[in-house]
């Protein structure tokens, strides 16, 4: 059974702060890291795929970081905004024969306060 | 973006109706599908993962005798709950995937048996 955890369950930050929080995975077996974001009543949004050690992503403010040697992934978001309020999920693509499979992680669940 | 639809949102019915639920994607050939299960406060946990014309490939754990899985063309696959009691009651939730596409994912179905 493939072990991804995310940290910490939720966040309450101020508007204009910036956070972030971690995705760790197996680090044997690597093929993908996804980054989703989920808001309620929604599907889950795809963030970022990132496939390479080192990789770094971004997408406005917000932006990723991979370290597939020693497994975790951070994400950031700079000046967080309410509209960031969401769920947002990492998921471990693992290659071979679970090729194309997601191990999605419990979520990190942001509120962002005016 | 990619668009997958997934009908019916919200399903209330009495122990030992079956239910179905459709995914279709909009505007791409979705070659695999996957559907998860979410219980409150845990991960998207993967169920099945279905190829179009093939029989769907279930995850250890998952009876496929009670969760069937229909991929008859490119664009829809149908997951029919049958018999469904109240342990069944759940968020469930497909993706879908295209060649080279990342997963797209549904609005999800919250199911409730009484």
């Amino acid at each position: 059974i493939l072990n991804v955890e995310q940290s910490p369950q939720s966040l309450h930050v101020q508007e204009g702060d910036s956070t972030n929080f971690t995705c760790s995975f197996p680090s044997s077996n690597f093929y993908a890291l996804h980054w989703y974001r989920w808001e309620t009543a929604k599907s889950p949004e795809a963030l970022f795929v990132m496939t390479l050690n080192g990789d770094e992503k971004k997408k406005g403010r917000i932006s990723a970081t991979l370290n597939t040697k020693e497994g975790y992934s951070y994400l950031y978001i700079k000046g967080s905004q309410p509209e960031d309020s969401a769920t947002y999920l990492c998921a471990f693509n693992a290659g071979g024969t679970s090729y194309g499979k997601l191990t999605f992680g419990q979520g990190t669940i942001l509120t962002v306060h005016p | 973006g990619a668009v997958v639809s997934q009908h019916p949102s919200r399903v209330i019915c009495k122990s030992g109706t079956s239910v179905k639920i459709e995914c279709r994607s909009l505007d791409f050939q979705a070659t695999t599908m996957f559907w998860y299960r979410q219980f409150p406060k845990q991960s998207l946990m993967l169920m099945a993962t279905s190829n179009e014309g093939s029989k769907a490939t279930y995850e250890q754990g998952v009876e496929k005798d009670k969760f069937l899985i229909n991929h008859a063309s490119l664009t829809l696959s149908t997951l029919t709950v049958t018999s469904a009691h109240p342990e069944d009651s759940s968020f469930y939730i497909c993706s879908a995937s295209g060649n080279k596409q990342p997963q797209h994912f549904g609005d999800g179905t919250r199911l409730s048996i009484l």
